[in-house]
């Protein structure tokens, strides 16, 4: 079965520090792949998403991530984090042919970032 | 805001219990899925409805079922309710059928049995 794996489940970073998060799937057929950002006592929210192109995807709030093929990984990066970027992040698969074609999730990674 | 709200935002219940929680998706959207958050298990997917037909179920219990209405919105019902269902449940829309492009997630209902 496909599954994904954050190998950090908690990050504790000061501010202006440099981020990123391990995001490792096993699947060796076509994925789309996400990150997903939950503030704390918020809904999950979209961070950025790659799907085919360019392998270093940019997405909101200075996050980026790059797809890794030939090592299923699609780990996320932040130059400078800040405060506000203290949350769960989520990476998750979605696999072209799969018996569901749904999203799998990893177990998050939490985010502390020190003022 | 996403736009998919769901309701209630809390509930508390006994085991052996019933409850059903809603979600209604963003406007436009035609499927809606369900995600159960624990912390034990993590987010993991349970079903998706397509213009009210099931169209995907992942880990989802007997005990559990849904269903998607005509105007979309969707109810997920927990019966028989134990200990270990209590968690966070996610209801998500998207446009299409298929799920290869982005979800919006709602905020979600706590479910806590006691």
């Amino acid at each position: 079965a496909q599954s994904v794996s954050q190998h950090n489940h908690h990050v504790i970073l000061s501010e202006a520090a440099s981020l990123e998060l391990g995001c490792n799937y096993s699947y060796g057929g076509t994925v789309n792949l996400f990150w997903y950002v939950q503030y704390p006592g918020q809904h999950l929210q979209l961070l950025l998403k790659y799907f085919s192109g360019d392998p270093l995807v940019k997405g909101i709030k200075g996050f980026e991530a790059e797809f890794i093929k030939s090592k299923f990984s699609f780990n996320l990066r932040k130059p400078s984090v800040q405060w506000s970027d203290t949350a769960e992040y989520f990476c998750a698969v979605n696999v072209y042919g799969g018996s569901q074609g749904n999203l799998i999730f990893g177990k998050g990674t939490k985010l502390s970032v020190k003022p | 805001d996403s736009g998919v709200t769901q309701t209630p935002k809390h509930l508390i219940t006994a085991t052996g219990q019933r409850v059903t929680l809603r979600c209604s998706p963003r406007s436009g959207d035609l499927s809606v899925y369900w995600y159960q958050q624990s912390l034990d298990q993590g987010l993991q997917f349970l079903i998706q409805y397509y213009n009210g037909e099931e169209r995907a179920k992942g880990n989802i219990l007997e005990r559990f079922s849904a269903q998607q209405f005509p105007d979309l919105h969707s109810e997920l019902n927990l019966s028989s309710l134990e200990l270990g269902d209590s968690a966070l449940y996610f209801c998500a829309s998207s446009p299409g059928k298929s799920s290869y492009n982005e979800q919006f997630f709602g905020p979600g209902t706590r479910l806590t049995v006691l």
